[in-house]
């Protein structure tokens, strides 16, 4: 199976900083990336495909990068909304795997 | 819009059996693979099952292989997930959710789960 090693596990940060998120796949996943937000008590949200494809309605200040091994997600400029946490997956092959999460708190 | 609501979950005792349910509206259910992906309480986001759109694959990992049975109906727009010989470690919300395309890729639109506790 492909591990997902996400970084940090845990983040601080205040609204309007810049906020990078590192995940790396265990081995190459080519482009076959999608990141997820999750609010507490809620259901997943879809952010980003193919590593660096803005699904429809998600904010620009949200970007993706990488290939390979080694990919980020990127918030511009944190807003209050963004406090969650964030996980990747990978879809190169099955099984599908996640990433471990990183939470976005409030410093 | 794209719904997916889940249905089915409960307490149960370990080595019994659970069935859920997740029906769907807004899309083509028959145009879309379907996820099963579960969140035992405070830890991250595991797969579960896929099945294509056709129901012609499945895939499992292997913690379920042998004990859960997805399946759909095209015609009701529903999903299924069979779970046998449940186990305390099965204890999770169960989110249903849709696949990004026709198989097995990035699940994009989420139910909003249900929880099944398994204990004694």
């Amino acid at each position: 199976d492909i591990q997902m090693t996400q970084s940090p596990s845990t983040l601080s940060a205040s609204v309007g900083d810049r906020v990078t998120i590192t995940c790396r796949a265990s081995q190459s996943i080519s482009n076959w990336l999608a990141w997820y937000q999750q609010r507490p008590g809620k259901a997943p949200k879809f952010l980003i495909y193919k590593a660096s494809t803005l699904e429809t309605g998600v904010p620009l200040r949200f970007s993706g990068s990488g290939s390979g091994t080694e990919f980020t997600l990127t918030i511009s400029s944190l807003q209050p909304d963004d406090f969650a946490t964030y996980y990747c997956q990978q879809y190169d092959r099955l099984p599908l795997t996640f990433g471990g999460g990183t939470k976005v708190e409030i410093k | 819009q794209v719904q997916l609501v889940e249905s089915g979950g409960g307490v149960v005792q370990p080595g019994r059996s659970l069935r859920l349910s997740c029906a769907a509206s807004g899309f083509t259910f028959s145009d879309y693979g379907m996820h099963w992906v579960r969140q035992a309480p405070g830890k991250g986001l595991e797969w579960v099952v896929v099945i294509y759109y056709d129901g012609s694959k499945k895939h499992y990992i292997d913690s379920v292989k042998g004990r859960f049975i997805i399946s759909r109906d095209n015609s009701k727009n529903t999903m299924y997930l069979q779970m046998h010989s449940l186990r305390v470690e099965d204890t999770a919300v169960y989110y249903c959710a849709r696949d990004y395309g026709a198989g097995a890729t990035s699940p994009d639109y989420w139910g909003q789960g249900t929880l099944v506790t398994v204990s004694p």
